[in-house]
């Protein structure tokens, strides 16, 4: 039981780039989400889905799509990036009460 | 829309106890939750009031009082490992969407 998967770990982008943020989870949840997480400001949610084929826009999804083909996958695609960008990403997907949040992605979009 | 309010850091002494309040506006939620952060990590659960009063875990208590629109959350007997970052948070849907507060970074020193 792995728990939440995200890759990559680390990840340098021009801007302009498109790239793909990978999040899988083995704990058959249905609510999965996306977070960016910046200084001073929390986490702030991007993307979310409460099951395969349905998804939705938290407080700042411009710049992202998402797509939920499967239960286990949820994957975060920025199509041009920007240097607004620069975060850490953390996807998460929901048990019974708590969230349970990979080990993030920190992004640089030079 | 919804907005959490906690301090930014705290300083404590080993030992000590540490109460880490949370204050919000909304027009109407399921519950509180509190997560850990350790510096470059993920967040980690910590509880979750559905419910008015005190809910304790081990070292760690939370409260929750809706007519005071307010909850805090108790660090006891702290430990050099407690020295994190931990964020109040609103579930906004059925689903268990959060809503994050900024967060309060707390030092536990020698």
């Amino acid at each position: 039981n792995a728990g939440v998967t995200q890759t990559p770990k680390f990840q340098v982008l021009k801007t302009g780039q498109s790239m793909t943020l990978q999040c899988a989870q083995d704990m058959n949840h249905e609510y999965m989400s996306w977070y960016r997480q910046d200084p001073g400001m929390g986490l702030r949610l991007i993307h979310y889905s409460v099951g395969a084929g349905i998804t939705d826009q938290g407080e700042v999804p411009n710049g992202y799509n998402v797509s939920r083909s499967t239960t286990e996958d949820f994957p975060l695609r920025l199509l041009s990036a920007a240097p607004s960008q620069t975060s850490v990403y953390f996807c998460a997907s929901r048990g019974q009460q708590e969230l349970f949040f990979g080990s993030g992605t920190q992004l640089s979009v030079l | 829309g919804q907005s959490l309010e906690q301090p930014s850091e705290v300083t404590a002494v080993e030992g000590a106890i540490v109460q880490i309040n949370c204050t919000y506006q909304t027009s109407g939620f399921y519950g509180l939750s509190w997560y850990q952060q350790h510096d470059g990590g993920a967040p980690t659960f910590l509880s979750y009031n559905a419910l008015d009063g005190l809910e304790e875990t081990g070292r760690f208590s939370s409260f929750l009082s809706r007519s005071d629109s307010y909850g805090y959350l108790l660090l006891q007997e702290l430990q050099m490992k407690d020295s994190a970052s931990y964020f109040c948070a609103l579930q906004v849907d059925s689903w268990g969407k959060l809503q994050f507060g900024a967060g309060t970074q707390v030092v536990v020193t020698p």
